[in-house]
């Protein structure tokens, strides 16, 4: 089984200073690895994937995320965060082989004070 | 190019009532998806489907059941409502090509209140 943790429901920054979402993971396998972002009453955005080679994944709005084996985690970053990217992140999994499904995490609120 | 949408937005439904919520998609993809969306629980899989003609259960199936008559078309049903079933539905689309490292496309949802 797969399964992913976000372990803070909440993550609050100001404007301008640095964001750490984190996310671990669970698999019996290589990962695939997502973050995807959802504002107020709007579906699900993609945002960035890991799926091999450079452990730092670059993606839209200027967030990246780091893949650590070792630590088995996927934390989403940006250096200097924006009101406007307060929203729920979700952190989401698969397996490279055969046919799975996406698990996602429960969800990281995040608000961005100015 | 609309992408996903999915109609209704938003429905009322009292205990035992039955209703379909219709997923289509424009960006002629395999895989699409029904989740469901509940606080603090994130999102989880009710159905899928790897091509027309096809479906299979996701982690919550029960209580609902899906058709994928046509490959734009996506229809989530559930025969008899209950309060457990208010929720918010997502339907998402993946192009198969990538898989397994594809995107997938939501919709904006509907919220759905069993009454």
């Amino acid at each position: 089984a797969q399964s992913v943790a976000q372990p803070e429901d909440q993550v609050n920054v100001a404007e301008g200073n640095p964001l750490t979402v984190k996310c671990t993971y669970s698999v019996s396998g290589n990962p695939y690895l997502f973050w995807y972002v959802q504002y107020p009453n709007r579906g699900l955005q993609f945002l960035l994937k890991y799926i091999t080679g450079d452990n730092l994944v670059k993606g839209s709005y200027g967030f990246e995320a780091e893949f650590n084996k070792s630590q088995t985690s996927f934390h989403l970053k940006k250096p200097s965060a924006l009101v406007s990217d307060s929203a729920l992140y979700f952190c989401a999994v698969r397996l490279d082989v055969g046919y799975s499904t996406l698990t996602f995490g429960k969800g990281t609120m995040l608000l961005v004070s100015p | 190019n609309a992408g996903v949408t999915q109609t209704p937005k938003f429905r009322v439904l009292k205990t035992g009532q039955s209703m379909t919520l219709l997923c289509a998609q424009d960006m002629n993809h395999e895989y699409m998806y029904w989740y469901r969306q509940d606080p603090g629980m994130g999102l989880r899989l009710i159905h899928y489907s790897v091509g027309e003609g096809t479906t299979a259960k996701g982690e919550v199936p029960d209580g609902y059941n899906v058709s994928r008559l046509k490959k734009q078309n996506f229809l989530l049903g559930l025969e008899s409502a209950a309060p457990s079933q208010t929720s918010v539905y997502f339907c998402a689309s993946s192009n198969s090509q990538h898989y397994p490292q594809e995107t997938q496309y939501f919709g904006p949802g509907t919220r759905l209140l069993v009454l």
